[in-house]
């Protein structure tokens, strides 16, 4: 069973640039959520998606961006980056049915994003 | 206040000790609460599930939810250096489209 990948690890960036990160979800998984963690933090919830919609949005602005494709792979799209946008992005997937609403998230390694 | 507060620490232990983490929150409406293990450089993997109050026990760890007090507790017996890393709670409510909550995490050192 494969589990939850993301591209690229590590990145780095300058003020105002744009950024995509990729993720494919677990095997059988079809709802995808994104975390940003900051250095020192707990995971931040960006936004969950499920047969291809955005199913539900934290406190991030609209340049914070996503997309989930039919294969339930997943992209996170960030325009005019700031320097406080330096984090570790982590995708998590869950699996159909009682999985999906219990919350239950099973973790990519993350991509680890610097802006300068 | 955040929703959900956890001590950072760090808590410092040495090996065979019993290791005790706690959470706090304010939102009632929470139904389920996790554990998650992170290691330094990787992603959060999910330890312990549990739905409502009670108490669950897989192996040398074991979580407890009191749902009156909004507290939530993970033990971990015969410590090892193993399961030095950062102990992430996570907890949300019972509906669909949810957003599944997490403290800041307490960073854990078991010395051997």
């Amino acid at each position: 069973e494969t589990g939850v990948t993301q591209s690229p690890t590590h990145l780095i960036k300058t003020r105002g640039q744009q950024v995509t990160l990729r993720c494919s979800s677990q095997s059988g998984h079809n709802t995808v959520s994104w975390y940003q963690q900051a250095l020192g933090q707990g995971p931040q919830f960006i936004f969950q998606y499920y047969r291809e919609e955005e199913n539900g949005r934290g406190n991030f602005p609209p340049r914070f961006s996503g997309l989930q494709f039919p294969n339930y792979s997943s992209e996170l799209n960030v325009n005019a980056l700031e320097l406080d946008d330096s984090a570790l992005y982590l995708c998590a997937s869950s699996p159909p049915g009682a999985g999906a609403n219990t919350g239950e998230l099973f973790f990519g390694e993350g991509s680890r994003l610097t802006v300068l | 206040q955040k929703e959900v507060e956890q001590d950072p620490g760090p808590l410092s232990v040495p090996e065979g000790a019993i290791v005790s983490l706690n959470c706090t929150y304010s939102n009632s409406a929470f139904q389920y609460f996790m554990w998650y293990r992170q290691y330094s450089r990787k992603g959060p993997e999910l330890l312990m599930y549990t739905y409502s109050s009670g108490n669950k026990e897989d192996g040398r760890f074991t979580a407890q939810v009191d749902k009156s007090s909004k507290y939530i507790s993970l033990f971990i017996r015969d410590s090892q250096p193993s399961d030095s890393a950062t102990y992430l709670c996570a907890m949300g409510p019972h509906t669909g489209g949810f957003k599944t909550i997490f403290g800041a995490g307490t960073r854990l050192f078991v010395k051997a």
